[in-house]
């Protein structure tokens, strides 16, 4: 159960947007359409953004998309505003009934 | 929808704690439940998964054999029983809601910080 590899940091200026990335095995990501997003403020719980590789839950800002190619997931988030930056975890289902995070990324608006 | 938690606390190493986890505002018997725990400072890692009506249940490599998750639909109510605790199961546990599992979690608690002392 090996956490899927997320980069530590990603940046981008208001109204730019930012991409990033969580890497697994054909036996999580590339292997199931499973791969959710959570954002995370410090001291709060974590706040579902993406299920299902690319769809939105009720009330997420449509400046926030997802997607999948191959072993590899990917979060966008399109015209950044300051209540962005927060950390993002990717989140998939594994072989045997197992789950997985990433290891987080921190979004920095500049 | 709510979930709120209790049970955590601070404990010697080797010690048992149960933590519980009290949902409202939906349909508990339908949704499967997961704890997660967030050591301070780091990332989320997912402890254990228990189907909607308690027949399968799942669990991370670090915590099989300790934990053991448990529910209660008469009393929307989920438990995760920590056993055998060590210095480095010290975290902030979440329970969260999903509508199968391997779906996602759109319904968290507030969490429950766990201290396991040497």
């Amino acid at each position: 159960q090996s956490a899927l590899t997320q980069p530590p940091s990603a940046s981008g200026s208001p109204g730019e947007s930012a991409t990033i990335s969580c890497t697994g095995t054909s036996s999580d990501i590339g292997g199931y359409n499973y791969v959710s997003w959570y954002q995370q403020h410090p001291g709060k719980a974590p706040k579902l953004m993406i299920y299902e590789v690319t769809k939105r839950p009720s009330g997420v800002p449509d400046r926030f998309s997802g997607s999948k190619s191959g072993n590899r997931a990917s979060l966008t988030v399109s015209g950044l505003q300051a209540e962005d930056e927060a950390d993002y975890y990717c989140f998939s289902y594994t072989d045997s009934n197992n789950l997985v995070f990433g290891g987080g990324t921190k979004l920095t608006v500049l | 929808v709510q979930l709120v938690q209790s049970g955590g606390g601070v404990v010697q190493t080797g010690r048992s704690l149960r933590l519980s986890c009290a949902a409202s505002g939906f349909t508990f018997s339908n949704y499967a439940m997961h704890w997660v725990r967030q050591t301070p400072g780091k990332g989320l890692e997912w402890v254990a998964l228990i189907s909607f009506d308690g027949g399968n249940k799942y669990y991370a490599d670090s915590v099989k054999g300790r934990f053991t998750v448990s529910r209660d639909n008469s009393k929307n109510t989920v438990f995760l029983q920590m056993n055998s605790l060590r210095p480095d199961d010290t975290a902030l546990y979440y329970c969260a809601s999903g509508a199968g599992v391997a779906a996602a979690l759109p319904y968290w608690g507030q969490g429950a910080l766990v201290t396991v002392s040497s």
